[in-house]
């Protein structure tokens, strides 16, 4: 499995900012989960995203699976210090189904 | 109880010591995972356990033993580390087999080998 893109690396940005963060790869998946690690703990998991151009919402985040099931993003609405963490992509195929293999990551700080 | 804990949360040891981290969940899931992850890195996939049995080895080094003696449980064996070991071990358990299946994971032990 390819590993996938993260940009950006690392953001710092003040609490009540807008941003995105993209996953990207040359290969095409069958689905890709989002995660967040907080400091001190494992991944959670956030959202599965499952057909191409497919939007989901959870709470002040949206995530978008890309047209052609290569790319994928997650965009949040004022940010919280509570958003602070390193948040993770990972592409899901249908067959090794039980590797899970993490994109580059990206590591947010959201300051007060 | 969606809970996977590992013991202990920290482990400094030599590189001629044996040590074993230790995991446990009550979810009834099949599946168990073991991850390294190194500072500002993603976590990485070392063993997967599927019904108590080994499904995948990612070509990790000897001086890493994992053992599921239940479905409950599963461990890390440490042997001959190298300082270069050092890293958050992360276990993970999901309910089975299938490419959605969400995986819970525990705090992490943070192994330093001296």
């Amino acid at each position: 499995t390819q590993l996938l893109e993260q940009s950006p690396q690392f953001l710092s940005i003040q609490e009540g900012e807008n941003l995105t963060v993209y996953c990207n790869s040359s290969s095409v998946f069958s689905s890709l989960q989002w995660y967040r690690q907080e400091p001190g703990e494992g991944p959670v998991l956030l959202v599965t995203v499952v057909t191409g151009g497919e939007v989901k919402k959870l709470k002040r985040l949206t995530f978008q699976f890309g047209d052609a099931r290569k790319d994928s993003s997650l965009h949040i609405t004022a940010a919280q210090p509570g958003d602070t963490g390193l948040y993770l992509c990972a592409p899901r195929e249908n067959t090794g189904f039980q590797k899970l293999v993490f994109g580059t990551g990206t590591r947010l700080l959201v300051s007060p | 109880d969606t809970e996977v804990t590992q013991t202990p949360k920290h482990l400094v040891m030599g590189m001629t010591n044996k040590k074993s981290l230790k995991c446990e969940q009550h979810m009834g899931h099949r599946a168990m995972y073991w991850y390294k992850q190194k500072a500002k890195k993603p976590p990485e996939l070392m063993f997967v356990y599927s019904y108590e049995k080994l499904s995948i080895n990612e070509s990790v080094p000897s001086r890493f033993s994992p053992e599921c003696p239940n479905s409950s449980l599963l461990n890390l064996h440490l042997h001959a580390l190298q300082p270069e070991d050092s890293a958050l071990y992360l276990c993970a358990s999901s309910h089975g087999s299938g490419s959605f299946n969400e995986q819970f994971f525990g705090p992490g032990t943070r192994l330093t080998v001296l």
